[in-house]
């Protein structure tokens, strides 16, 4: 399965801090998408990444991928309380579904 | 731009009841479509996705099926609910292939009691 899991499951930071989340995959990979759920409402795609990328940045988020390592790292820079939310990692091999992993909950404390 | 909407929003059904759950995709053609079920506090599982009108395709042998009578629209059914069939039901789109960015609709929080 390419399913990617989230590390940690639970993360919990005052406001103002970083928040780092982790995605781990088994097999090789065409795109690495991550993904953030509100509770109780769909998913909003933050950032893809290819396969032949290593960073990517979008606002306050960075995104890296080591495929040697099979990880990708969603970084949140000054977090404010608008992002408590659980982000999933979506992978993908070409020309195959998108698999989700389980998601971090992201807790910010005001 | 483009917009999906997906209804209704909450859906409390009794055993053996059928279930009917649409999606619509707006300002955009031929989208791929899907439907995913997220257990609580989980990540998501694939049921169904569509390339075409007509054309489903089903991931997970169950209880469901789908339809899409027109492109921009599925349709997630049951003729009788279980239990097990409780969930969040999210339905997405995508423009071209299988690993692009997919766009959510806000989702079904389904309780089969």
């Amino acid at each position: 399965s390419q399913q990617g899991e989230e590390d940690p499951q639970a993360l919990s930071i005052q406001e103002g801090e970083n928040a780092t989340m982790n995605c781990s995959y088994k097999t090789s990979i065409n795109n690495l998408q991550w993904y953030r759920q509100n509770s109780g409402r769909g998913l909003v795609h933050l950032i893809l990444i290819r396969s032949n990328e290593r960073e990517k940045h979008s606002g306050r988020l960075r995104v890296t991928l080591d495929t040697s390592k099979k990880s990708s790292s969603l970084l949140i820079t000054a977090s404010r309380a608008a992002d408590t939310a659980s982000y999933f990692c979506a992978t993908s091999a070409l020309n195959e579904k998108l698999t989700f992993g389980t998601g971090t909950r992201l807790t910010i404390i005001p | 731009s483009q917009t999906i909407h997906q209804w209704p929003a909450t859906l409390v059904q009794p055993v053996g009841s059928p279930l009917s759950l649409e999606c619509t995709v707006e300002g955009t053609s031929n989208p791929n479509l899907y439907w995913y079920r997220q257990a609580a506090g989980r990540g998501l599982q694939l049921l169904f996705y569509s390339v075409g009108i007509g054309q489903i395709s089903s991931e997970v042998p169950q209880n469901l099926s789908a339809s899409r009578p027109q492109d921009r629209q599925f349709i997630l059914s049951s003729k009788k609910l279980l239990l097990s069939d409780s969930g969040f039901y999210l339905c997405a789109w995508s423009r071209d292939g299988f690993n692009e960015k997919l766009f959510f609709g806000s989702g079904t929080q389904l309780s089969v009691l």
